[in-house]
């Protein structure tokens, strides 16, 4: 069984559209992230949630939010996409009981805008 | 702010020779650190963890990493490389008492294990 899985794994999509990418885990987590790896392979989080609170990166424009509708589940819409949002996409999760419980990836979504 | 650097982008070493991957960190107080792997399109899994206690961390596939404390250092190793190890491996720290979203890591670098 997947522990966190992404969908779709590929998004080719045209620039100004409005598009969702989908997380789910299965390991019982009350945390969720999600990361954007850009072209050169770095790392940068995006958005941290449990059910208390939602922590926003503030470089991450305003067109990127987080939507859960339930623990297990962490999507991540994108409205007015731009060329510069081409990227790999990653989900996570966590315990957030102790702060030195690791993190578990998704798959990743690579994200093409043309 | 706390930061990590991976000064190498590539490392190459022969198929049975040790290899070593550096990391150094930089954090306010005690760090937590990490060692992430990346196959190719697949996502990051989890390879070890400093916290406290022993400076030699074993993880996961024969992996382990020795923190320095003096050095800012939580460099990976492996006595005998496989092939199967060429992946893209990150280093990440956060500080003592934060959560994970204060994770961060370092730009990645590419093993390369060569028959």
């Amino acid at each position: 069984d997947t522990a966190v899985s992404q969908t779709p794994k590929y998004l080719v999509t045209q620039m100004g559209n409005d598009k969702s990418i989908k997380c789910e885990q299965n390991l019982g987590h009350d945390t969720m992230y999600w990361y954007k790896q850009d072209s050169k392979k770095f790392l940068k989080i995006m958005f941290s949630y449990n059910n208390k609170e939602l922590i926003i990166n503030e470089t991450v424009p305003n067109r990127f939010s987080p939507k859960s509708p339930d623990k297990a589940h962490l999507n991540l819409h994108i409205n007015s996409l731009e060329l510069g949002d081409s990227a790999v996409y990653f989900c996570a999760s966590s315990r957030m009981g102790g702060p030195s419980t690791e993190a578990f990836f998704g798959q990743g979504t690579r994200l093409t805008v043309v | 702010a706390q930061s990590v650097a991976q000064p190498e982008d590539q490392v190459n070493v022969a198929e049975g020779n040790p290899l070593t991957v550096k990391c150094t960190y930089s954090v306010s107080g005690n760090p937590y650190l990490f060692w992430y792997v990346q196959y190719p399109n697949r996502g990051l899994q989890f390879l070890l963890k400093y916290i406290t206690g022993d400076n030699l961390v074993k993880g996961s596939y024969g992996f382990e990493a020795e923190f320095n404390k003096s050095q800012t250092s939580f460099h990976l190793k492996k006595p005998s490389a496989l092939v199967s190890d060429s992946a893209l491996y990150f280093c990440a720290v956060k500080p003592e008492g934060a959560g994970s979203y204060q994770l961060t890591f370092g730009k990645g670098t590419k093993l390369s294990v060569i028959p």
